[in-house]
């Protein structure tokens, strides 16, 4: 069985420009979580999507921001990139809401030069 | 006060070793509680969950004290692929997003 899957691998941006990251989670999973690991600040919560709508948000400007589509699959976007959103993002993927065990994707790897 | 503390790290370990991490949570609502693994440059991986009377998974045990609002992973024998980062894992309420301490470093010597 497919694990959480997310492209790209890694992306490179200039600053000021948009990002779009995508993840698939495993099948059967309805909820989609995004984390932003930065260097030396450990695993930082973004988004939480369930059944299509946005659930939470972590303590981030509204120019991250996502969906997630009828398949379940979502879409991170980071709007203005700035230097300092250099991070790998993570999507994990959990049966949904109630569930906890959450499965991570490898990342993308996002560098704002 | 950080939501999920956990001990700064790094350890430093020879083979055979054990070695316990420590962690607080600071919400008395905490609900949920797991120890993930991550290795150099990789996802994060559930370990273990941890429940209030305490669990073993072969070498690892992990324990949870609530009134202390206090986690713990305890391995023993330690083997050189258990070099990782250590990452301590609480939800809660009935908030679902898995709130994260910035991990420990662990690298076992031969």
């Amino acid at each position: 069985e497919a694990g959480v899957t997310q492209s790209p691998t890694h992306l490179i941006k200039t600053r000021g420009q948009q990002a779009t990251l995508r993840c698939s989670p495993i099948s059967g999973h309805t909820s989609v979580y995004w984390y932003q690991q930065a260097l030396g600040l450990g695993l930082q919560f973004l988004l939480w999507y369930d059944e299509g709508e946005e659930r939470n948000r972590g303590n981030f400007p509204p120019r991250f921001s996502g969906r997630q589509f009828p398949n379940y699959s979502s879409e991170l976007n980071v709007n203005a990139l700035e230097l300092e959103d250099s991070a790998l993002y993570l999507c994990a993927s959990s049966l949904g809401e109630g569930y906890t065990e959450a499965f991570f994707g490898q990342g993308t790897r996002l560098t704002v030069v | 006060r950080k939501e999920v503390e956990q001990d700064p790290g790094p350890f430093n370990v020879p083979e055979g070793a054990t070695v316990a991490f420590n962690c607080t949570y600071s919400n008395s609502a905490s609900q949920s509680f797991f120890w993930y693994r991550q290795d150099c440059r990789k996802e994060p991986k559930l370990l273990m969950s941890v429940y209030s009377s305490g669990n073993e998974d072969g070498r690892f045990t992990a324990q949870l004290n609530r009134a202390s609002q206090y986690i713990s992973l305890l391995i023993r024998d330690s083997k050189l692929s258990d070099s990782a980062t250590y990452l301590c894992v609480v939800t809660i309420g009935s908030n679902y997003k898995l709130t994260f301490g910035k991990g420990t470093l662990l690298t076992v010597n031969p």
